[in-house]
């Protein structure tokens, strides 16, 4: 009965270091979204899966942000060579099925707050 | 290109009703509005979506005006909890590939005692 769980809540990293986000999403729950949020301003869509693949990317800003969720749970946000500008809360959510036409809802976790120095 | 255009900031009285305005002067007729809020330190948190009727549950009430350009949440009565964040957003149910959320600034909410 938990709901989505982020870990670690904070990570603190240095410019040019690798970091992993890790979401666990509701059980059951197919879809999963990750979401970035800046100080002041709403979460933006990084990326969207369905099931083990990613069924949209458009929102990852470059080739340093990458995603997975090799067995269709768990999903993990990766980042390369992080620089300041990264810094920012970054959200999971997940959905039942991901099919907007049932209106779902999306529950969202606590975030991790990213700050790379 | 903003679907949805709310206040920044609004304060209210705690016990009484909270409205809170949106407007979504270009949205479609296949489009829906939905009300997401963040508490702080929160992700966001599902309130109540609508198409046009008029929508209640037990956490809030939805009213969308008849030519659907605008529509008002309200917290029935507001509590020092409801501080947050609100955000009103459009979004297309039977789109395929249209199942991301778009958020907004949205707007601040504060409960006063």
């Amino acid at each position: 009965g938990a709901g989505v769980s982020q870990t670690p809540s904070n990570k603190v990293t240095e410019k040019g270091k690798y970091v992993e986000l890790r979401c666990d999403p509701i059980s059951g729950h197919t879809a999963l979204y990750w979401y970035r949020q800046s100080l002041g301003q709403g979460p933006e869509f990084l990326i969207y899966f369905q099931g083990t693949g990613a069924a949209d990317d458009s929102g990852l800003p470059n080739d340093r942000f990458f995603a997975v969720r090799p067995e269709g749970s768990v999903s993990t946000l990766k980042i390369q060579r992080t620089e300041r500008g990264d810094s920012a809360v970054y959200l999971c959510a997940s959905s039942f099925e991901g099919t907007p036409q049932l209106n779902e809802k999306l529950f969202f976790g606590s975030g991790t707050q990213l700050s790379v120095l | 290109d903003a679907k949805t255009t709310q206040p920044t900031s609004m304060d209210c009285a705690e016990g009484r009703a909270a409205n809170l305005p949106c407007n979504h002067s270009t949205i479609s007729g296949n489009e829906y509005v939905y009300w997401y809020r963040q508490i702080h330190s929160q992700g966001p948190q599902y309130i109540i979506h609508g198409l046009k009727n008029n929508e209640t549950n037990e956490m809030a009430s939805l009213i969308i005006t008849e030519d659907r350009k605008s529509s008002t949440l309200i917290l029935p009565h507001a509590t020092l909890r409801d501080t947050a964040v609100y955000y009103c957003i459009v979004r297309v149910a039977f789109e395929a590939n249209d199942y991301k959320l778009s958020f907004g600034a949205g707007t601040t909410v504060t409960v006063r005692a």
